[in-house]
């Protein structure tokens, strides 16, 4: 069954506390990306991968790190450096750049 | 440089009556353009795209849109709602630099009275 995973559905985090959120995909895709959402906004795309061993900024990278090993994961790292972490993170892949993405089920992070 | 406006937050209609959400665009070359629904708490889900192809688009679930160059509009239609299309609807252009971002509105959210 393809498709997006990301874990955890829900992260609870400690002020001062790094946490990664997951993202696997089975789609052969070489694209991956990062969003974070707000509660009534739009996306804002975070860190994005063209390529294994690649990334690019977005427009709100500050306090995010990236990694990409693997074709197949993409994961998201929330700093202590990020001052509002707060949100649903979405993570999406596409087959190349120009093509439509898709998209995991999100994470929703919280910081206590 | 490529934009994206949504042109109601919000859009209620009652089961059984059509529905339209506008989405005017902004672009330097011929874009392509979609249509995602995001349930609550859930990922996006593409309902349909356009790429130059055909001018009038069908997607999942009923869904279609009309891409109209002259108007730079993307309005997403659809002839009879019914109350699981209650959501929040983006429409979304590509950029055509090298960066092959997504440019998002600001969504639609969609109430279906009973």
């Amino acid at each position: 069954d393809g498709g997006i995973t990301q874990s955890p559905k829900y992260l609870f985090r400690k002020e001062g506390q790094n946490v990664t959120l997951s993202c696997e995909q089975n789609l052969n895709h070489d694209a991956m990306y990062w969003y974070r959402q707000d509660p009534g906004q739009g996306l804002r795309l975070i860190y994005y991968s063209q390529i294994v061993n690649d990334f690019q900024k977005g427009d709100i990278a500050e306090g995010y790190s990236v990694s990409r090993e693997k074709k197949e994961s993409f994961p998201l790292t929330v700093t202590s450096a990020q001052k509002n972490p707060t949100a649903f993170y979405l993570c999406a892949s596409s087959e190349t750049g120009y093509n439509e993405q898709f998209f995991g089920p999100g994470t929703r992070l919280t910081v206590l | 440089a490529q934009s994206v406006t949504q042109l109601d937050s919000h859009v209620s209609v009652s089961e059984g009556t059509p529905v339209l959400l506008r989405c005017n665009y902004s672009s330097s070359y011929s874009p392509s353009l979609f249509w995602y629904v995001q349930h609550p708490n859930k990922g996006l889900q593409l309902l349909l795209k356009y790429t130059s192809a055909a001018t009038l688009v069908k997607g999942i679930n009923g869904f279609e849109a009309e891409f109209k160059k002259s108007e730079t509009s993307f309005h997403l239609t659809k002839p009879s709602a019914h109350m699981s299309d209650a959501a929040e609807y983006f429409c979304v252009v590509t950029t055509m630099d090298s960066s092959y971002k997504l440019i998002f509105g600001s969504g639609t959210r969609l109430l279906v009275r009973p």
